[in-house]
Formats: C-alpha cells, sequence, structure tokens
C-alpha cells in the first residue's frame, strides 16, 4: 500500500499569515493527489486536485503543488473560515490512502 | 446542486449484517464512479470500496474483502455497501462520495455504524 504521511500534525497561524501542509508518498504517485478540508461535524471538501488544480468554488487562496512523491498545500493568508481539517489522498493506486491529517486552528 | 444522502446505519452485533444506501441527485448518476469512505477518531478517513459507472468493474480495501460488497443502481440513482460478518473494528461513519478524475469531488453527510455487542 501507499503511505502517505502528513505533516505537521497541527498548526496554528496568525490571521493573514501564510501556512503549508506537507504530504510526502511511499512511492510515486504521478500527481494524482487531493486536499481536502473538513470542518467538525462536516464530511470533507475538495479543494484541490490533481496536486494542483483549485476545484470550482474554492478561495484562490488556496494552492497546491509538488510532483513524485512529494505535495503541499498552501493557504496564502490565513482566515477564521480556514479552521480545520485537511487531508491529502493519494489516487494513484488501489488501496486509495489518505495523511493522518492536520489540524489547522488560529493563533 | 449535488445532493449524495446516506440512509441505513445503526447499531449491530458482532457478525451480524447491515446495507447502507446512497440516494444521488443533481447530476447524471451513471456517468460517474462512486466510493465508500470511513471515518474514525483513531484510524482517520479510510477508502473503503470504489464501484464504476456500469458497476461492472468494483475495489475494495483488503479488510473488507469478502465481506462487504458494493453495488449501484442507475435506473434509482442509489449506490449501496453490504456489510456482512461485521466486527467491531467495522465501527466508523460511512461518507458516500462521488469517485471520478478529480478523486472524491462530493461527499454525503455520513452515516454512523456501530458493531457492538
Amino acid at each position: 500500500d501507499i503511505q502517505m504521511t502528513q505533516s505537521p500534525a497541527s498548526l496554528s497561524a496568525s490571521l493573514g499569515e501564510t501556512v503549508s501542509i506537507e504530504c510526502l508518498a511511499s512511492e510515486d504517485i504521478y500527481s494524482y493527489l487531493a486536499w481536502y478540508q473538513q470542518k467538525p461535524g462536516k464530511s470533507p471538501q475538495l479543494l484541490i486536485y490533481a496536486a494542483n488544480r483549485l476545484q470550482d468554488g474554492v478561495p484562490s487562496r488556496f494552492s497546491g503543488s509538488g510532483s513524485g512523491t512529494q505535495y503541499s498545500l498552501k493557504i496564502s493568508g490565513m482566515q477564521p473560515e480556514d479552521e480545520g481539517d485537511y487531508f491529502c489522498l493519494q489516487g494513484s493506486k488501489f488501496p486509495l490512502t489518505f495523511g493522518s491529517g492536520t489540524k489547522l486552528e488560529i493563533k | 446542486e449535488v445532493q449524495l444522502v446516506e440512509s441505513g446505519g445503526g447499531l449491530v452485533q458482532p457478525g451480524r449484517s447491515l446495507k447502507l444506501s446512497c440516494a444521488a441527485s443533481g447530476f447524471t448518476f451513471s456517468n460517474y464512479g462512486m466510493a465508500w469512505v470511513r471515518q474514525t477518531p483513531t484510524k482517520g478517513l479510510e477508502w473503503v470500496a470504489s464501484i464504476s459507472t456500469g458497476g461492472g468493474n468494483t475495489y475494495y480495501r483488503d479488510s473488507v474483502k469478502g465481506r462487504f460488497t458494493i453495488s449501484r443502481d442507475n435506473a434509482k440513482n442509489t449506490q449501496y455497501l453490504q456489510m456482512d460478518s461485521l466486527r467491531s473494528e467495522d465501527t466508523a461513519t460511512y461518507y458516500c462520495a462521488r469517485w471520478g478524475n478529480t478523486l472524491f469531488d462530493y461527499w454525503g453527510q455520513g452515516v454512523m455504524v456501530t458493531v457492538s455487542s
């Protein structure tokens, strides 16, 4: 199985700050990577797919980058509504696997 | 508007069965693969199973292979997850998700399954 190592596990950021979350795959996943945001008691919402494609309706302060085994999600200018949990997902090979998540809070 | 509504969750004893349903609306159901994903506080998010547009191809994680069956009825815009021989480790919130080139782009609200005696 492809392991997705996500870091950091938690992060505290000030309003307006730029934050980054990383996912490292145990093998090349050829940019078959998505990023999700999840608020408490809600289902995950797609932010980024194909490593760097912004899902319709997602604010442009969210961006994704990476290739091969290393990927990152960047939030350029933290907003209050960005608090929540963030997960990566690899879709290169079955079983599809998620990162363990990053809890993002306002400082 | 895309909507996915799960139903069928509940409390069930170990070894028993449960069938989840996911009613889809707001898109052409037969044009999309579908999937089930589960979540627990300890294990996080786990992909469970996926099914192709016509239902001819199905995929499962190893821990549910032979016990769970994913299926769909394109005439009813509904997908299902038949869960047999349930174990305590199957306890989770189960999400229905639309599966395509963007991976899982829409998710249902989730349904709780608790396996306990």
